[in-house]
């Protein structure tokens, strides 16, 4: 199985500031399409996920533009420009390139 | 909008068994591939289960966690917009809030379902 390393996993921010999670893969998530099949997901407290970006840096529709993906291959990252109160939750990538789909650990961003 | 709206979650003993429905709206339901997620509590989100959509360029035979293969079974009514898991042989590391979502890159979610099993 695919293994996905997230880091920082308690990631503290100051409202107004960046923030930046990392993403490592176990193997490269490259499709056989040329596509590179990386998401990540939010999860605000008490509700159910929500995908934010999809293929490394596609934003779903609605996702504000302060959300934005990059990376290629084994190495992403998912960057916040300024952090707002609700963007309080725990961040998950997910590969779907391999099967079984795997998850990382989740990044809960807090407010300091 | 997307709708996934979850049932048939609650309390079993390990050994039973147990149906997971997800009725879906707002979208072509019949093409899409449709997958099960699920969270223990506390914890991460896990992958569950994946069916394929029909009529579409990407076929692919349903997909299971080892943790569940051989267990659960995937399935969808399409008279009825609906997604099935059917979950037998339940353990307690089965409990988790289940989740349906649309795809099998995740791209809705509905509100989930829990399950407990306890003795």
């Amino acid at each position: 199985d695919v293994v996905m390393t997230q880091s920082p996993l308690p990631l503290p921010v100051t409202l107004g500031q960046p923030a930046s999670i990392s993403c490592r893969s176990s193997q490269s998530l490259v499709y056989s399409d040329g596509n590179t099949l990386l998401n990540w997901f939010q999860q605000r407290p008490g509700q159910s996920p929500r995908r934010l970006i999809y293929k490394v840096s596609y934003r779903d529709s609605g996702v504000p533009d302060r959300f934005s993906g990059s990376g290629s291959d084994s190495d992403f990252t998912l960057n916040i420009s300024r952090v707002e109160a609700e963007d309080v939750g725990i961040y998950y990538c997910m590969q779907a390139t391999h099967w079984p789909h795997t998850f990382g650990q989740g990044t809960k961003l807090e407010i300091k | 909008e997307v709708q996934l709206l979850e049932s048939g979650g609650g309390l079993v003993q390990p050994g039973e068994s147990l149906r997971l429905s997800c009725e879906a709206s707002e979208f072509n339901f019949v093409i899409y591939a449709m997958s099960w997620v699920r969270q223990a509590p506390g914890k991460g989100l896990e992958w569950v289960a994946s069916l394929s959509g029909e009529g579409g360029t990407t076929y692919f035979d349903p997909y299971y966690a080892d943790s569940v293969k051989g267990r659960f079974t995937i399935s969808r009514d399409r008279s009825k917009n609906t997604l099935y898991l059917q979950m037998n042989s339940l353990r307690a590391e089965d409990t988790a809030v289940y989740y349906c979502a649309k795809g099998d890159w995740f791209d809705s979610w509905g509100q989930g379902t829990l399950v407990t099993v306890s003795s």
